[in-house]
Parts: structure tokens; sequence; C-alpha cells
């Protein structure tokens, strides 16, 4: 059964760069069949679409947040990553990563518990 | 970009009554590549409806989807205690790009 879970710092000061990790367990990195996606929540507003990348390292962002977003994937260890950079307190959220199936048009199929970002001096 | 607006925000309603919720495209929405999910406080979103009107595995059949093109309804037809929650809709497609609706909140009356 495939499982992701978030990590990185809970607490991100402003101008800074967040970082987070999403580990994939039961299923590889590397299939052909998925893109690998971030997505995120501010508290109490809705869902936002960060970017994804596909195994190759192709990578596909949100217009409204490319030029401060870099996502990566580490196949040898199973593992994709974010980076937002020159963060402010509006970009305090719960970050989630998911699974995005070829098959089903890119719908995350699969989610993580989510981890919050908070972004305070 | 296509724009996804949820009305009504909020929907206060009794268990046992049934639930209408709407969501509107800014712009046709390509092979009904239109989700709705679940989220409850503290949880990930869970996926009910995809392709505007296919259950996802194990949601139970008072959920149903409808709707094509720009114009999108998710129907709860007898409110459990466990639907009182936050619902979004969401626009998918052949790119990995997402958009979603601003959500409705189903809060008991």
């Amino acid at each position: 059964q495939l499982q992701l879970q978030e990590s990185g710092p809970g607490l991100v000061k402003p101008s800074e760069t967040l970082s987070l990790t999403c580990t994939v367990s039961g299923g590889s990195i590397s299939s052909s069949s998925y893109y690998w996606g971030w997505i995120r929540q501010p508290p109490g507003k809705g869902l936002e679409w960060i970017g994804s990348i596909y195994y190759s390292g192709s990578t596909y962002y949100n217009p409204s947040l490319k030029s401060r977003v870099t996502i990566s994937v580490d196949t040898s260890k199973n593992q994709f990553s974010l980076k937002l950079s020159s963060v402010t307190a509006a970009d305090t959220a719960v970050y989630y990563c998911a699974r995005q199936p070829l098959y089903s048009s890119s719908l995350p199929m699969e989610w993580g518990q989510g981890t919050l970002v908070t972004v305070s001096s | 970009e296509i724009v996804l607006t949820q009305s009504p925000g909020t929907l206060s309603l009794s268990p046992g009554e049934r639930a209408t919720l709407s969501c509107r495209a800014s712009q046709s929405v390509s092979s009904s590549y239109l989700a709705w999910y679940q989220q409850k406080p503290g949880q990930a979103p869970r996926l009910l409806i995809y392709g505007a009107s296919s259950r996802a595995t194990g949601i139970p059949d008072r959920f149903s989807g409808s709707g094509s093109g720009t114009d999108f309804t998710l129907t709860i037809s007898r409110l459990e205690p466990e639907d009182f929650a936050v619902y979004y809709c969401q626009q998918y497609g052949s790119s990995p790009g997402l958009t979603f609706g601003g959500g409705t909140k189903v809060e008991i009356k």
C-alpha cells in the first residue's frame, strides 16, 4: 500500500527558503505512470496546487508561484522535494504531497497526511 | 486558467436532509475532468467523485455527482452525521496542473 510522508522544518523565517521532502513507500517514484505533486492549504482556507514532477525530472508549476518554486526528485531515495524561496506569512500552510497517476489524468489518488509550515520570525 | 466557483459558501442542514452543492467553471471542463473531495478538520482531502459522476472506491451511494461543461453538482441524498465537513471541487486533466474551488462547508443546523 502506497504511503507518502512529508517532512521538514515546521518553522521558517520570512525571506528564507522553505524546504520539504516527501518520502514514498510501497511504490517506486521511478515509475513512468505517475506525476508527484505538492498542494498546500493555508489555515482555514482552500487548496492550492503548487507544482508537480515526473520521474524524469520534468516539472510543472503553478504560474502564480513559478518564480519561487523548485521541485526535484531523488530516485535513489524514493523521494521528491519542494523548495519555496523568499517566503512570507502568506506561505504559512499545511503542505501535502500527492501521487497523480497518468491513467487518472493526473487526478491525485493518494495524499500524504500533510505538514504545517509556519512562516514567522 | 479555469476558475472554479463553489456555492453556497456554507450550507446549514439537519441529518437526513438532502444537500446540493454547486461548482461552476469559468470555461468548459474538458472530458468532465471534475472531481469532488471531502475534508474534515486535521485531515487530508478524501476523494469522493471523479469524472464528474463516478464514485471513488468505498464511497457510499448517497454521494452522487452530475454535470458537464461549466456546471457541476454534488448531491448527498441523506446527510449522515459523518458527512458534515467541507467539500471542494477540483479540475484536472492531461497535464498535472490542478485547480480547486473555494469550498462549501456543510454544517449541522
